[in-house]
């Protein structure tokens, strides 16, 4: 079945700290692949996604690649800000289908 | 962005009695709604999709008769947890889409946190 795992938190880091917030997936096919980001007291929002191998998607400084090979879509940023504190959660949606498959997230703490 | 927002934030209940939370699409129009559940340090998994003026469509294993889902209009949906226990306690999201497409993007509102006791 279609499945997505990624690294648990807290990841806490100091400012300007390069993030990477690991991302696998199972599935058949080629399905898409977005990371959500969620702040406090608000609701997911779309951070990037990639819809096919190789893509990558960026967004405020993130960036993740679609790599078939290795089933991942591992976020990065090079210089996290305290305003980056949020929990992110890495989702896939199958070929043709409008549902997603989320992982449980990871919550970020960025400390000045 | 299109905003989602959800109420209400929190609730606590007594077990046997009924919860409603509504759903509301802000800014634009949800032809299709979605609800999801998400328990702790768990992903979230959705339970139901709901198209404004038809019935619900629920996941396996979702008892239909359990949580009441109705999309009366193209900007408000609404669960209803009936007879809840404190297995129900949870953090309900709905999301809202302009179609079912698998293109389309999805705006998720903020959650509901209920607590049954």
């Amino acid at each position: 079945g279609n499945s997505v795992t990624q690294m648990e938190g807290p990841v806490t880091l100091s400012e300007e700290a390069f993030l990477t917030i690991n991302c696998t997936y199972t599935a058949t096919g080629y399905p898409s692949l977005f990371w959500y980001v969620q702040y406090p007291g608000e609701g997911l929002q779309l951070l990037l996604k990639a819809t096919k191998a190789d893509d990558k998607g960026s967004n405020k400084g993130f960036e993740a690649t679609y790599r078939k090979e290795t089933t991942s879509f591992h976020l990065e940023k090079g210089s996290v800000q305290v305003s980056d504190s949020a929990v992110y959660f890495c989702a896939l949606r199958p070929m043709g289908t409008y549902k997603y498959i989320f992982g449980t997230g990871t919550r970020l703490k960025v400390l000045a | 962005g299109a905003v989602v927002s959800q109420h209400p934030s929190r609730v606590i209940c007594k077990s046997g009695t009924s919860v409603k939370i509504e759903c509301r699409s802000l800014d634009f129009q949800a032809t299709t709604m979605f609800w999801y559940r998400q328990f702790p340090k768990q992903s979230l998994m959705l339970m139901a999709t709901s198209n404004e003026g038809s019935k619900a469509t629920y996941e396996q294993g979702v008892e239909k008769d359990k949580f009441l889902i109705n999309h009366a209009s193209l900007t408000l949906s609404t669960l209803t947890v009936t007879s809840a226990h404190p297995e129900d306690s949870s953090f309900y999201i709905c999301s809202g889409g302009t179609s079912v497409s698998s293109t389309d993007t999805q705006y998720f509102g903020p959650g509901t946190r209920l607590t049954v006791l």
